[in-house]
């Protein structure tokens, strides 16, 4: 079986401070992506990794920024963390050779900012 | 561009009563489409998906989705709900083989009473 995890299930941080997101997959999946879940809007694309090294924006980057230095490991960064970016964040890979283009999902981290 | 919409962001069934929840998208090229499942504090877990072949989809725990190219429909059925149905569910389009990304609609939250 996939697995997808993430260093925290929840997380309290301070306005202002670099926060650091860490998930880990141990499928070898060549794609890796990170979401943010808020009520009502379901998930946004924040930023999504191809290949190693390799990162795209996607639909609301703004704020955050991301490293993708192994294969197994994303990890998304708040440079200086604001209230605004209090929510629910999954991770999720994906094999690039899978032609169903299926996802596999970590069990998310709930960040609130004070 | 692709987008989805999924009719109903909280729909209340009776236990043993059908299940149906609604997707439809927009694709400008034969998509790839997917229910995910979403209990309490958890990720998402796929619960089915289509990619070519047979338009009627059978997933886990009784749930299948009918693939309507005329209606842009995916929607998602189960004869007969069980409490343990009860979560959030999230239809999501692909544009096709070695798309990266997955649009999701916003969700259904479906409640189940006994």
């Amino acid at each position: 079986d996939v697995k997808v995890t993430q260093s925290s299930r929840y997380l309290v941080k301070r306005t202002g401070e670099k926060v650091f997101l860490e998930c880990v997959q141990d499928m070898d999946h060549e794609n890796m992506f990170w979401y943010r879940q808020d009520p009502g809007l379901g998930l946004r694309l924040i930023y999504f990794s191809y290949d190693v090294k390799m990162k795209e924006k996607g639909d609301i980057p703004e704020g955050y920024s991301v490293s993708r230095e192994k294969k197994e490991r994303f990890s998304l960064i708040l440079e200086s963390a604001s209230t605004n970016q209090t929510s629910m964040y999954l991770c999720a890979s994906r094999s690039s050779g899978t032609s169903g283009n299926e996802q596999f999902f970590g069990p998310g981290t709930r960040l609130t900012v004070l | 561009a692709q987008s989805v919409t999924q009719l109903g962001s909280h729909v209340s069934v009776s236990e043993g009563a059908l299940v149906l929840l609604r997707c439809n998208y927009s694709s400008s090229v034969p998509p790839y489409l997917f229910w995910y499942v979403q209990y309490p504090n958890q990720g998402l877990q796929l619960l089915l998906k289509y990619t070519t072949g047979a338009t009627l989809v059978k997933g886990i725990n009784g749930f299948e989705a009918e693939f309507k190219k005329s209606e842009t429909s995916f929607h998602l059925t189960k004869p007969s709900a069980h409490m343990s149905d009860a979560a959030e569910y999230f239809c999501a389009v692909s544009s096709g083989a070695g798309s990266y990304q997955l649009t999701f609609g916003k969700g259904t939250k479906l409640s189940v009473i006994p």
